[in-house]
């Protein structure tokens, strides 16, 4: 079955620097890849998609890549600001939340 | 306001209790999941269900039931048969079988 790694598992930025999280697949059919954001005590919440038919999406800070010859996909955020900071997951599915895998989480801390 | 509420925020059960966690969504959704997140790992699925009186076994559905009687629940009983339950649960719907997972708060189980 599919297999997601993410990395790193902590990342602390200044406010204002960019911060990216790198994750990994291992089931070529895999086609839809989501990230979510989860603050403390919340659910997590998606932020952006990318499907396999696209190589880069953006939307304003934050942008998505995917190497699909590679298997990787990284996520983005430009100008980080505190309240980017949470714990960022990335996912990977055949096109089917049944089969939705997810990584083991990235906690994203910005200084002020 | 749509959305997911989840009750309660935390729950406390002695060993060899049965439990149930209550998940509700007023979005319309069809298909409804029940996720496990322990630290450092990511999202797991216990269970899921596409369509009211239908639901099937994710990968760690041992130790867990569920029921769908209705559209908008979906509660999971953690039984006595689960031998770690202390961890964090997490509600999802969506409104088919792929898309935006939409999650609830989340439900924090302690054992005792």
């Amino acid at each position: 079955g599919e297999n997601v790694e993410q990395h790193p598992s902590t990342l602390s930025v200044q406010e204002g620097d960019s911060a990216v999280i790198k994750c990994t697949y291992s089931d070529s059919a895999s086609n839809y890849f989501p990230w979510y954001k989860q603050e403390l005590g919340k659910g997590p919440q998606l932020i952006i998609d990318i499907r396999s038919n696209v190589g880069e999406k953006k939307d304003q800070r934050i942008a998505v890549t995917l190497n699909k010859t590679a298997k990787h996909f990284s996520l983005h955020i430009t100008e980080t600001q505190p309240e980017d900071s949470a714990v960022y997951f990335c996912a990977a599915s055949m096109g089917n939340n049944n089969d939705m895998r997810f990584g083991a989480g990235t906690r994203l801390t910005v200084k002020p | 306001d749509g959305g997911i509420t989840q009750s309660p925020k935390y729950l406390f059960r002695k060993e060899g209790q049965n439990v149930t966690l209550s998940c509700e969504q007023n979005l319309n959704h069809d298909a409804m999941y029940w996720y496990r997140q322990d630290p450092g790992q990511g999202l797991r699925l216990i269970y899921y269900s596409q369509i009211v009186n239908d639901f099937q076994k994710g990968d760690i559905a041992e130790g867990y039931s569920v029921s769908r009687e209705k559209k908008e629940s979906f509660p999971l009983t953690v039984t006595s048969a689960q031998k770690n339950p202390t961890a964090f649960y997490l509600c999802a719907s969506t409104s088919g079988s792929w898309g935006e997972q939409f999650f609830g708060p989340g439900t924090r189980l302690t054992v005792l």
